[in-house]
């Protein structure tokens, strides 16, 4: 069973909208998480972390955390054809980071 | 600054044969960690450093896959005899603090 879900979409937005992507974890001992973007052929590139509850803004990026519901977002404002990607939600109990499989973004001029 | 790297790119080998992939992670990382990426799917832990010492290597798929990192900076993944199965984009990721985690560009390995 894996630890780390997230729809593998494709989601597709219009440019300009708010993309929404969604992660749950299962391990309840999870202290940090990430999301990461991914570029087809590329490697991942972090682009948010968070480590308490609520929400974390970083320009057009928010992730949010809650760790009661064991569900980490991240939204997208704004979003623009460059975001097209796979994003990938990463949860971190130990050292080492647990995945999700990403789902894969879809921004449309 | 730098960020990791990771030689080579891309290597084909022959079903059997041995491969050595190399990261040089960022300046004053003490942690690196290395995970196997398949197509279309999340990055996989293989193995982790702190320094020269190989903390956890729970994620070695099998005994024919080696990690070592003697000077606490570049790390070597080995793979011996390998399988078609071990085809995969191996990644190499570096940590100031075993919270943040920045990947090099990665290696694509296919077994032929």
């Amino acid at each position: 069973q894996k630890e780390v879900e997230q729809n593998s979409g494709p989601l597709s937005v219009p440019e300009g909208a708010i993309a929404s992507l969604n992660c749950t974890y299962s391990d309840r001992g999870s202290q940090s998480f990430f999301w990461y973007r991914q570029y087809s052929g590329k490697s991942p590139e972090l682009i948010m972390s968070i480590y308490s509850n609520g929400d974390k803004e970083d320009g057009r990026f928010t992730a949010q955390l809650n760790k009661a519901s064991q569900y980490v977002s991240l939204l997208i404002r704004d979003s623009q054809p460059s975001d097209s990607a796979t994003y990938l939600c990463a949860v971190n109990a130990g050292n080492m980071l647990t995945f999700g499989g990403g789902t894969r973004l879809m921004v449309k001029p | 600054g730098a960020g990791v790297s990771q030689s080579p790119r891309y290597k084909v080998a022959k079903r059997g044969q041995d491969v050595a992939l190399r990261c040089d992670p960022i300046s004053g990382h003490v942690s690196l960690f290395w995970y196997q990426q398949a197509l279309g799917q999340g990055p996989e832990f293989l193995t982790y450093f702190q320094n020269e010492a190989q903390l956890d290597k729970s994620g070695l798929p099998s005994d024919r896959f080696f990690a070592e990192r003697p000077e606490g900076s570049v790390s070597t993944l080995k793979i011996q005899r390998t399988q078609q199965e071990d085809s995969a984009v191996y990644l190499c990721a570096s940590s100031l603090n075993n919270y943040e985690q920045y990947f090099g560009p990665g290696t694509r390995l296919t077994v032929t």
